[in-house]
């Protein structure tokens, strides 16, 4: 069974951009989660889409956004970027049936803001 | 809220030893789980055990057992005969018991294995 597969893996913007972030999740998976992580503040949970629906937020401002398709494929967006959301961006993919079914982790997306 | 404590920000074990990575966690709630994630540097998150809190029997997964102690709140992770490949950081994570809730990580251990 194929893993969770993240694209691009790297990205460089400039302050004022704004970024596009792709996840797939496991073939079966319908529960697709993100995550930030900085050296500052360690792992962050964003959002967590089920069957095209958010079903859960962190707290983030606007500029983050997130949406998932019919296939479970899901895409977070960056808009205005600034220099604090330069971070290793992961996506978790689950059953999301229960509470405590593991979470299955992408390579990431590690993005720059210069 | 749920907490997860990972008190040891470094540590060295020499190639084929054991080694305990400690985690204390708080919660209120009676239905949850405990995770422990490996992050090499090159920043993928594996998945390595998972323990229940209704869960009796300490979880094993080939080489790594959770020592789970549910009235201290400690799940600490064993590594035995310790590899260089083991080198990385180790995350403990909870989450539950409903379906949206996310992992909440501690704050990791870098773990070193030297030969």
């Amino acid at each position: 069974k194929a893993g969770v597969t993240q694209t691009p893996r790297y990205l460089i913007k400039t302050r004022g951009q704004q970024v596009t972030l792709s996840c797939s999740p496991i073939s079966g998976h319908r529960s697709v989660s993100w995550y930030q992580q900085t050296p500052g503040q360690g792992l962050q949970f964003l959002f967590e889409y089920f069957s095209e629906t958010q079903r859960n937020k962190g707290n983030f401002p606007g500029r983050f956004s997130g949406r998932q398709f019919s296939n479970s494929r899901s895409e977070m967006n960056v808009s205005t970027l600034e220099l604090g959301d330069s971070a290793l961006y992961l996506c978790a993919s689950s059953s999301g049936q229960g509470g405590t079914d593991t979470q299955y982790f992408g390579p990431g997306t590690r993005l720059t803001v210069l | 809220a749920q907490k997860i404590t990972q008190t040891q920000p470094g540590m060295f074990v020499q190639e084929k030893e054991a080694v305990t990575l400690d985690c204390t966690y708080d919660t209120s709630d009676q239905s949850y789980g405990l995770f422990w994630y490996k992050q090499p540097s090159s920043g993928e998150m594996i998945f390595l055990i998972y323990q229940g809190s209704y869960d009796e029997q300490n979880a094993t997964e080939g080489r790594y057992s959770l020592n789970f102690q549910k009235a201290r709140k400690s799940a600490n992770l064993v590594i035995s005969a310790s590899q260089l490949g083991d080198s990385a950081m180790y995350f403990c994570a909870m989450r539950g018991p409903h379906p949206n809730t996310p992992l909440v990580f501690g704050k990791g251990t870098r773990l070193s294995v030297i030969a």
